[in-house]
C-alpha cells in the first residue's frame, strides 16, 4: 500500500524564521504534487515535480524532490504571516509511463502557523 | 482557469436521508474525484472516475455511490446519510496524463460541508 508521510503535522514559526516540511512516500514515483489550503478554503495547486532533482520555486517556497530517497521538501525562507495556511504533498501512484486515471495519494497535511 | 464548481457550501440533513452531492467542471477533463476531509486524517478518496460512465472505488466507498453520466458532471450520492458522514467534501479534476504531455494536476472545488443530525 502506497504511503505519503508529512513531517511535522503542526509548525508553528516566527516570521523571519525559515523551516522545512518534508513528505516522505513508500513506493516509486517521479510526481509529486504540493498544495495550499487556506482555512475554509479548498486546496490550490502550488507546484508539481515531475523528475529526480526536480526544484521549483515560487517567493518563499522552494519545493524538491528526491525519487532515490522517495522524499519531497518545502522549503520555508524567511517566513511571513500570509504563508499561514495548511501544506498538502500528493504522489501520483503509478506515473505517466504505464498511463493511469489520475489517482493521486495525498499526505495528512502540514499546518503552519506564521506568527507576528 | 479551470472551475470545479460544487453545487452547495454547507449542507444540514437528517440520518437516513439520501444526499447528492454535485460537482461540475468546465474544462473537458477525463478524470473527476471525490474526497472527505476529516482534522487529522488528511484527503481519503471516496470515489473516481475516469471517463462517462466509468467509475473506481477508492479508499473509502462504503455508504457512498456515485454517477458519472455526463463528463462534466460527477455526483457523490449517499444512499443513507449516518452522523459519521459529517464532514467536507472535496471534488477534484484532472486531465489524462499520457507520455508526459498532461501534468496530472487536480484542481479542486471550494467543497460542500455536510452535516448529519
Amino acid at each position: 500500500e502506497l504511503k505519503v508521510e508529512q513531517n511535522p503535522l503542526f509548525l508553528s514559526m516566527q516570521e523571519g524564521k525559515n523551516y522545512t516540511i518534508y513528505c516522505n512516500y513508500s513506493t516509486t514515483s517521479d510526481r509529486l504534487y504540493w498544495y495550499r489550503q487556506d482555512p475554509g478554503k479548498s486546496l490550490e495547486s502550488l507546484f508539481v515535480l515531475l523528475s529526480n532533482g526536480a526544484v521549483k520555486q515560487e517567493g518563499r517556497l522552494m519545493a524538491s524532490l528526491d525519487t532515490k530517497a522517495r522524499l519531497s521538501t518545502l522549503h520555508i525562507t524567511a517566513a511571513v504571516h500570509d504563508l499561514s495556511a495548511t501544506y498538502f504533498c500528493a504522489v501520483d501512484p503509478r506515473g505517466w509511463r504505464s498511463g493511469n486515471t489520475g489517482k493521486l495519494i495525498f499526505g495528512q497535511g502540514t499546518t503552519l502557523q506564521v506568527k507576528p | 482557469d479551470v472551475k470545479v464548481t460544487q453545487s452547495s457550501r454547507y449542507l444540514v440533513k437528517r440520518t437516513g436521508e439520501k444526499v447528492f452531492l454535485e460537482c461540475v467542471q468546465d474544462m473537458d477533463h477525463e478524470n473527476m474525484f471525490w474526497y472527505r476531509q476529516d482534522p487529522g486524517l488528511g484527503l481519503r478518496l471516496i470515489y473516481f472516475s475516469y471517463d462517462v460512465k466509468m467509475k473506481e472505488k477508492g479508499d473509502i466507498p462504503e455508504g457512498y455511490s456515485v454517477s458519472r453520466e455526463k463528463k462534466e458532471r460527477f455526483s457523490l450520492i449517499l444512499e443513507s446519510a449516518s452522523t459519521n458522514q459529517t464532514s467536507m467534501y472535496l471534488c477534484a479534476s484532472s486531465l489524462t496524463a499520457q507520455g508526459g504531455i498532461a501534468k496530472n494536476i487536480q484542481y479542486f472545488g471550494a467543497g460542500t460541508r455536510l452535516s448529519v443530525l
